[in-house]
């Protein structure tokens, strides 16, 4: 089992629909990242988030940091075509490196 | 201004045969990471280094080899290549383990 667990593993969805994912663990995280990857290359970061019970807005999406850092979401209203991908949450706890989890893999469908 | 590059992109290996993947970053990071990525298994961390002439064992290091001589790049190396290798590797460098980490376009790899 993995550290940081995704749910769900993928999410096919009309154009329009709203949809959230979510990053969950057992352990207390420093920080979260969210990366969004597209196919044939490499993830690049949406946003962190340090404090519990944060909550950042980029456009569309809305990302949460759970109050005991232990789980994060990620919100997307409205979704476009151009928000498929693969998304990834990693998080940085105790002494360790950054660590993902499995990915969330969306198709948004015109 | 390039930020992280990988060569090749892509390569095909026969059972026991050896190479070397090169990462090069320009934004004077000190720390350097080798990923693999397989299907629903995310990134798994092979070795990272946290500056010039360091390294350090990830998650799954077995297999491989790292070596950072220069501050710039970080290669990783596979001795006997292993079908269980066939993978996407992915190069990454940030400026400490908090801080966003930029990722290279990946190198495809497939081991027959």
């Amino acid at each position: 089992t993995q550290l940081l667990e995704q749910s769900p593993q993928f999410l096919s969805i009309q154009e329009g629909e709203n949809l959230t994912v979510y990053c969950n663990s057992s352990s207390v995280f420093s920080s979260l990242q969210w990366y969004r990857q597209e196919p044939g290359e490499g993830p690049v970061l949406l946003v962190t988030v340090v404090t519990g019970g944060e909550v950042k807005k980029l456009k569309r999406l809305t990302f949460q940091f759970g109050d005991a850092r232990k789980d994060s979401s990620l919100h997307i209203t409205a979704a476009q075509p151009g928000d498929t991908g693969l998304y990834l949450c990693a998080g940085v706890y105790a002494g360790n490196m950054l660590t993902f989890g499995g990915g969330t893999r969306l198709m948004v469908k015109p | 201004n390039a930020g992280v590059t990988q060569t090749p992109k892509f390569r095909v290996l026969k059972t026991g045969q050896s190479m070397t993947l090169l990462c090069a970053q320009d934004m004077n990071h000190e720390y350097m990471y080798w990923y693999r990525q397989d299907p629903g298994m995310g990134l798994r961390l092979i070795h990272y280094s946290v500056g010039e002439g360091t390294t350090a064992k990830g998650e799954v290091p077995d297999g491989y080899n790292v070596s950072r001589l220069k501050k710039q790049n970080f290669l990783l190396g596979l001795e006997s290549a292993a079908p269980s290798q066939t993978s996407v590797y992915f190069c990454a460098s940030s400026w400490d383990r908090f801080h966003e980490q930029y990722f290279g376009p990946g190198t495809r790899l497939t081991v027959t």
